[in-house]
Order: C-alpha cells, then structure tokens, then sequence
C-alpha cells in the first residue's frame, strides 16, 4: 500500500519568513496530493491540494509543488503569520481523493511574532 | 449549512462494551470515510464507503466495523473495544472534488 513521510514534525519560524514543509510517497499510481491545516482542537481543513498532472499550484502566500519522478511534495508558506499556527497534514490518494487516502504524519507549524 | 456532524463528540466506556458513533453529511456526497488521529501517526484511514452498501477497508480497520444503508448515513461500530482503539475519530464526506469535508470528531477513551 501507500506509504508517505512527512518533514518536519516540527517547525518553527519567525513570522515573515518562509516555511516548507516536505513529503514523499511511495506508489507511483498516486494521483491526487491535498494538504489539510488543523488548528487546536478544530477538524482538519483543506487548505491546497494538486492532482499528478500539474506540477505546481499556488493560492495567496501558499503553494504546492509536486515532482512525479523523485515521489516528492512539497508545500511553501510566504511570509508567515501567527495565524499559520498549526498542524499540517499532507496526504497522497490514487483515487483522486474519493476512496484510499493516506496522510503523512503531520507538522506543528509556530509562527514566532 | 453544508456539515458533516458526529455523536457523540466526547465517549468514555470500558472493554468490550459494543458501541457507536454516527456520522451524518447534508451534502448528498457519495463518498465517505472514517479517520482515526493518534499523537505521531497522524491521520490513518479506518474504512471508506463509495456509495450505499459498497464500502472497503482503509489501513487500519482491525476492530472495526461499518454500514452504509443511506446516503447520508456512515456509522462505526466497535464490537468489542479495546484499550488501544483510544483516540479521536473523523467521519468524512467528499464529493468528486477530493476535499474532504471532516466532522468535529469523537474522542473516545476505553478504560
């Protein structure tokens, strides 16, 4: 089955820089790549996702890229803010999301102010 | 308002005591799926359903079980609850976008 690994478990960073977060999977049928936000004590939330034809997507200060041939993804946040505070999941489907679905282990994100 | 909503949301019981949580979704989503997040482990997948009456395993659905005779409906049974299916569960619903839309969750101790 599919396996991804997740990079940090922790991190962090002073708010107005930049953090990466990084995760590989290990089944090349994998198609659908989302990232989920938690925040303390709340469900996790869809925050960007990219399917295995594009190789990068953004949205305001997040962005996603995606290298098919080394199994990675990876997801940037610019110019962080206190708010961008929690846990982010990463996840790889080869169902586009609707059957098997397996998340990373997570990464507990502080913005320092 | 479009929801994916769980009961109970908090659950204390003792071993071997059958027991279930319910998950609805208003959405008329096909797809739906249960979660269980344990410290470290992140996100791991318990069973999935496609449609009515078709559902299929996840990577940990030992000790699990699930139905699906409505649409909206998605129950998780514990038959026999054991110590190490302590945790907090996510009931989840999608439509063909992939997002899922998760529940407020279930944190469930078994004494």
């Amino acid at each position: 089955g599919e396996n991804v690994e997740q990079h940090p478990s922790t991190l962090s960073v002073q708010e107005g820089d930049s953090a990466v977060i990084k995760c590989t999977y290990s089944d090349s049928a994998s198609n659908y790549f989302p990232w989920y936000k938690q925040e303390l004590g709340k469900r996790p939330q869809l925050i960007i996702d990219i399917r295995s034809n594009v190789g990068e997507k953004k949205d305001q200060r997040i962005a996603v890229t995606l290298n098919k041939t080394a199994k990675h993804f990876s997801l940037h946040i610019t110019e962080t803010q206190p708010e961008d505070s929690a846990v982010y999941f990463c996840a790889a489907s080869d169902s586009g999301g609707y059957q098997k679905v397996t998340f990373g282990t997570g990464t507990k994100l502080q913005v320092i102010p | 308002e479009a929801q994916v909503t769980q009961n109970p949301r908090y659950l204390i019981t003792v071993t071997g005591k059958k027991l279930t949580v319910t998950c609805s979704q208003n959405m008329n989503h096909e797809y739906m799926s249960w979660y269980r997040q344990d410290p470290g482990l992140g996100l791991r997948q318990i069973y999935y359903s496609m449609n009515v009456e078709v559902t299929d395993k996840g990577d940990v659905p030992e000790g699990y079980k699930v139905s699906r005779k409505e649409k909206r409906n998605f129950p998780l049974i514990l038959e026999s609850p054991s110590p190490n299916q302590t945790s907090l569960y996510f009931c989840a619903s999608t439509e063909n976008t992939g997002e899922l839309f998760f529940g407020e969750g279930s944190r469930l101790t078994v004494l």
